[in-house]
């Protein structure tokens, strides 16, 4: 069982807005900014897609973005293409002594 | 360009130990801020933070692990090895190093990879 909770799977058609939840606690996601966020595509290494809570990387597009309500943090993806098609996990520093936590990721579908 | 590359072992024997290395260039673990960490994936499931070693050659471990994971630098090759002890078949997975970078330098635990290698599966069976 992941330290941090996101929905198994979201869909959305091309066009469209999708966004993915984790849900961490006051020790992690809600006590800091230190939420990221990473995309897999199938057979392929995670890719940053977000860093320190809203943060986007250089060459990431800006369809991407990050955001944090209490203990949730939200990954939105605006105009959803094809290629978003991917399992998507959130990480976040945490003060107990793991550390570092990962959710259990999200399988988006792109309709 | 930073790129990392794991390598070691693709078949290991109940209770062995792992022996993983990260090669990595375009950046330097003796720069201020710098970190490399691991992190595993099993087969269909999510990833897990492993281990985190830093510029100054503090490192951080996984709790759960631990007891079994050692992690190490050798700035002058470019290489940071992990090793894993008393193997399992639960153990088996895709092993990726990444570099980590943070905002917040001073403060372990708040980084993010991003970049990462291109993963290595190690499968534990007899």
């Amino acid at each position: 069982q992941s330290a941090l909770t996101q929905p198994a799977s979201v869909s959305g058609s091309p066009g469209q807005s999708i966004t993915i939840s984790c849900t961490g606690t006051s020790s992690d996601v809600g006590g800091y900014n230190y939420v990221s966020w990473y995309q897999q595509h199938p057979g392929k290494a995670p890719k940053l897609m977000i860093y320190d809570v809203s943060n986007r990387p250089s060459g990431v597009s800006n369809r991407f973005s990050g955001s944090k309500s209490g203990n949730t943090a939200s990954l939105t993806i605006s105009g959803l293409q094809a290629e978003d098609e991917a399992d998507y996990y959130c990480s976040s520093y945490t003060s107990s002594s793991t550390l570092k936590v990962f959710g259990g990721g999200t399988k988006l579908t792109v309709l | 360009q930073i790129t990392l590359k794991e390598s070691g072992p693709t078949l290991v024997k109940p209770t062995q130990t792992l022996t993983l290395t990260c090669t990595f260039s375009g950046f330097s673990l003796s720069t201020s801020g710098v970190g490399v960490g691991w992190i595993r994936q099993p087969p269909g499931k999510a990833l897990e933070w492993l281990a985190l070693i830093y510029w100054d050659d503090d490192k951080r471990y996984s709790p759960s692990l631990k007891s079994r994971l050692t992690i190490t630098k050798d700035t002058s090759k470019n290489q940071v090895v992990l090793t894993m002890t008393n193997m399992d078949p639960v153990d088996t997975a895709t092993y990726y190093c990444a570099h980590s970078a943070s905002s917040a330098t001073m403060v372990r635990g708040v980084d993010y990879f991003d970049y990462w290698g291109q993963g290595t599966l190690v499968t534990v069976s007899s």
